[in-house]
């Protein structure tokens, strides 16, 4: 069974950094991408980028990049995204999500909440 | 970027009913086309893709058809586990893009 699980919620203040991690399990790592997709509280869904854990380049959503990084570590099957310059905007719920085809990702994490908060 | 409008924003929908949404794309995206579930605090679940696929698993009474700028997600009789709100996703450029949901609910 394929699952996702990841870090759990967060407290940050406006222009700090946060990482979450997505822990993959019940696949090869390296066969799905991963992609990482916004929630804000009670709104729609926007991706954020996603990364091939066997390639360097992931791809990011113009309106993240600059900001954010996505990387995946193939010894642990992790992937982590990690976003910078915090403002209250980016307060969400961030998904991971995980598929055999580049663009369509099957399988979901839990959901992270990032809280931006002075 | 594409934009896709879905609609209606809500419906209303008693169970045993059939349901249709609709989904514009700004422009074409081929079959390029994915449908999600999210129900409240829960993640998103994959229900159609190549916009006439069903997920793994995804019963028969879901079905998608559409090709170009116009796609329907048809749900044939409701059941009550089909109250959510359903997002059209399409995968022919960078960046992937989501409408803005239909809120299925009991009328």
């Amino acid at each position: 069974e394929v699952q996702l699980v990841q870090s759990g919620a967060e407290v940050k203040r406006p222009g700090a950094t946060v990482k979450i991690s997505c822990k993959a399990s019940g696949y090869t790592f390296i066969d799905y991408y991963i992609h990482w997709v916004q929630q804000a509280p009670g709104k729609g869904l926007e991706w954020v980028g996603l990364v091939d854990p066997e390639d360097t380049d992931p791809i990011y959503a113009e309106n993240f990049q600059g900001r954010v990084t996505i990387t995946a570590d193939t010894s642990t099957d992790t992937a982590y995204m990690e976003l910078s310059s915090l403002s209250s905007a980016d307060t969400a719920v961030y998904f991971c999500a995980a598929g055999e085809r580049q663009a369509v990702p099957d399988y979901w994490g839990q959901g992270t909440l990032v809280t931006v908060s002075s | 970027e594409i934009v896709l409008t879905q609609s209606p924003a809500t419906l209303s929908v008693s169970p045993g009913d059939r349901a249709t949404l609709s989904c514009r794309a700004s422009q074409g995206v081929g079959s390029n086309l994915a449908w999600y579930q999210q129900k409240p605090g829960q993640a998103p679940r994959l229900l159609i893709y190549d916009a006439s696929t069903r997920a793994t698993g995804i019963p028969a009474r879901f079905s998608g058809s559409g090709s170009g700028t116009e796609f329907t997600l048809t749900i044939s009789s409701l059941q009550s586990e089909d109250f959510a709100v359903y997002y059209c996703q399409q995968f022919s450029n960078w960046p992937l893009t989501f409408g803005r949901g239909t809120k299925v609910e009991i009328k």
